[in-house]
């Protein structure tokens, strides 16, 4: 079975400053990779995702996450954030073929502030 | 289209009263989920359908728990009786293509 890890609990950064949000996952077969956020109050938006192809995937709102199979990792980063940015982050995992079940992670927590 | 339908947004109600929650998928998607959200424990996959019919409910955490989708427009997840620990947000997403779309969920607060 697959199951996702989000090493930070809780990332603060400042406004304009980079970010990274860490997740390893474990599967015995291949996997489908995502990031999801969620704005206070709102339910979950897809960032980006990871099928097939190319190892470094962007998505919307300037974020862009790398998969690297040998380090079973897939990590998110944006260059540079906004206060907008302010939200939790769900790296989430599944496996082709098992009807697009995902299974998440904890969640970080990001905070920027001014 | 107007993306995952849900349905109250907010509840509140007393220990012991049946709770029942709505979800309308988008149009054309063949899986819909319901999942749990809570502090202690994170996102928790309840139970999935494809085509209308339950294929995994592994998840729901007891008897209390029920969830049907009558058609392909239309689901309920129903808890009776309800408890305070019952307290969560839930969320319904359908799904197509590997990729799924929430609703913004449904905010239930048991007394």
């Amino acid at each position: 079975a697959q199951s996702v890890t989000q090493l930070d609990s809780q990332v603060p950064v400042f406004e304009e400053a980079p970010v990274e949000l860490r997740c390893n996952y474990s599967s015995s077969v291949s996997v489908y990779l995502f990031w999801y956020v969620q704005y206070p109050n709102q339910g979950l938006q897809l960032l980006l995702k990871y099928l097939s192809g190319s190892t470094l995937v962007k998505g919307i709102n300037g974020f862009e996450a790398e998969f690297n199979k040998s380090q079973t990792s897939f990590h998110l980063r944006k260059p540079s954030v906004h206060i907008s940015d302010t939200a939790e982050y769900f790296c989430a995992v599944s496996e082709p073929h098992n009807d697009y079940k995902l299974s998440f992670g904890a969640g970080t927590t990001v905070t920027v502030r001014a | 289209d107007a993306g995952v339908i849900q349905s109250p947004r907010h509840e509140v109600t007393e220990m012991g009263q049946e709770v029942t929650l709505r979800c309308k998928p988008i149009s054309g998607h063949d899986y819909l989920f319901w999942y749990r959200q809570t502090m202690m424990r994170g996102l928790e996959l309840l139970i999935y359908f494809n085509n209308n019919v339950p294929i995994d409910d592994s998840g729901m955490p007891e008897d209390r728990f029920s969830a049907k989708m009558p058609n392909a427009s239309f689901s309920t997840l129903k808890i009776q009786p309800s408890e305070p620990r019952d307290s969560a947000v839930y969320f319904c997403a359908s799904g197509e293509d590997n990729e799924q779309f929430f609703g913004p969920g449904t905010r239930l607060t048991v007394l």
